[in-house]
């Protein structure tokens, strides 16, 4: 059985860098076609893809968003860590992690299968 | 890479079938059968409904298809449930191998 929890700081200053950790249990981001990623969600608003990271430490970030993510993993942990830097209001939102699974053929199965629980992150000073 | 565009809100009457649509670019919806939907309530996380256009998870009920032409997708929700209202999201992977997002639906049910 396949979890994922999102945990990290509920309050942001506005310039701060954040880090969100995601831990995961029920697979191993060391076995081929395993990825973890974020989504992140402002408060009654649309759903955002942030970043992707496979099994083999190639990594997805959203175009618009490159330049102020990180997106790095600690495989004996079983952790995900996200950082996003350069925090401002537009920011707050809940982040959640989720899993893929693309077996040996990652332009196939490009959905997330599950999702985290979801952190709520608020900007404010 | 834009979002992908959903209705804004669509409703029915329980018993009845609903679509809603997610249109994009050859980039995206069009290019490849890589759709996906999800479904969210109020609160919740959201949860995988439809993967790779047509394709159902274990459990979702067989009320819940997909379907697409040209760069529309599109949701269909037969036998209307109470349980069926929540918010619902597509999905795309781009040629970028990135994902884009819509806007998202909100289901009613009459």
């Amino acid at each position: 059985q396949i979890t994922l929890k999102e945990s990290g700081p509920t309050l942001v200053r506005p310039t701060q860098t954040l880090t969100l950790t995601c831990t995961f249990s029920g697979f191993s981001l060391g076995t081929s076609g395993e990825a973890v990623g974020w989504i992140r969600q402002p408060p009654g608003k649309a759903l955002e893809w942030l970043a992707l990271l496979y099994w083999d430490d190639d990594e997805r970030y959203s175009p618009s968003l490159r330049r102020r993510l990180t997106i790095t993993k600690d495989t004996s942990k079983r952790q995900v860590v996200l950082t996003m830097t350069n925090m401002e209001a537009e920011d707050t939102a809940t982040y959640y992690c989720v899993h893929r699974s693309c077996g040996s053929d990652c332009w196939s199965r490009p959905h997330f299968d599950y999702w985290g629980q979801g952190t709520l992150v608020t900007v404010s000073s | 890479q834009s979002a992908l565009t959903q209705p804004a809100s669509v409703s029915g009457s329980p018993g009845q079938s609903i679509t809603i649509s997610c249109t994009g670019t050859s980039s995206d919806v069009g290019g490849y059968n890589s759709v996906s939907w999800y479904q969210q309530y109020a609160g919740n996380a959201p949860k995988l409904m439809i993967y790779e256009v047509i394709n159902r998870p274990s459990g979702v009920s067989n009320r819940f298809s997909g379907s697409k032409s040209g760069n529309t997708a599109s949701l269909t929700i037969s036998g209307l449930q109470a349980e069926d209202e929540a918010d619902y999201y597509c999905s795309s992977y781009t040629s970028n191998r990135v994902w884009v997002f819509g806007g998202g639906t909100k289901l009613t049910v009459l």
